[in-house]
């Protein structure tokens, strides 16, 4: 069965410090993997997307890295400010068919001051 | 620019009730997708419409129905509301359904079903 799991479920950390998530999947035949930023109450905002044949892709203060061959993607997130505090969901397509997303359920993140 | 637009915010049903979600994109996008997410699971697609007069399943259809009305509209029906449909429902838009075609979401109808 296709899932995508996301670890931690949660995490806090104090502002300005760094952070990694991850995120493992089992979806074949693969076709891009996404990050998305979920606040409370709203819908959730495209980070990045990337295909299998890239390995890193940056958004701002957010890089993103895959690693295809493991089936293991991670979102670093450096120097965190209290805006980053949300759900971050990793969201994988494979090559079936490029409109049915598998969503993770998501790394709760809170930026404490 | 709105972007995704979804009406109503919020909706409390008894259930066996009927109600439409509705939802409209301003991007001229071609695709468009209904979720729902539930606390402690990842969004799972209800039903999608690849472009302008078509609609296909999801993974979780059942209950549901949908209408494409025009390019920028998609709306979802429940036909008899059931306490299992409570839950944060999604519409989301995309250019179209390939790789690097990012959705962009709408901020959701919480539905209540007593």
């Amino acid at each position: 069965k296709n899932q995508v799991e996301q670890s931690p479920q949660s995490l806090i950390i104090l502002e300005g410090k760094n952070c990694t998530l991850q995120c493992n999947y089992t979806v074949s035949p693969f076709s891009n993997l996404r990050w998305y930023k979920q606040d409370t109450g709203r819908g959730p905002v495209s980070l990045t997307i990337m295909t299998f044949s890239e390995n890193t892709k940056s958004n701002g203060r957010y890089t993103a890295t895959l690693d295809a061959d493991t089936k293991q993607s991670s979102l670093h997130i450096t120097a965190s400010q209290l805006s980053d505090s949300a759900s971050y969901i990793c969201v994988v397509s494979g090559m079936d068919s490029s409109y049915k997303l598998i969503f993770g359920s998501g790394t709760r993140l809170l930026v404490r001051p | 620019n709105a972007g995704v637009t979804q009406t109503p915010k919020f909706q409390v049903l008894k259930t066996g009730q009927s109600m439409t979600l509705q939802c409209a994109q301003d991007m001229n996008h071609n695709s468009m997708y209904w979720y729902r997410q539930d606390p402690g699971m990842g969004l799972r697609l209800i039903y999608y419409s690849a472009s302008e007069g078509t609609t296909d399943k999801g993974e979780v259809p059942n209950g549901y129905n949908v209408s494409r009305l025009n390019k920028r509209e998609f709306s979802l029906r429940l036909e008899s509301a059931a306490p299992s449909q409570t839950s944060v429902y999604f519409c989301a838009s995309s250019e179209a359904g390939g790789v690097n075609q990012p959705q962009h979401f709408g901020d959701g109808t919480r539905l209540s079903i007593l």
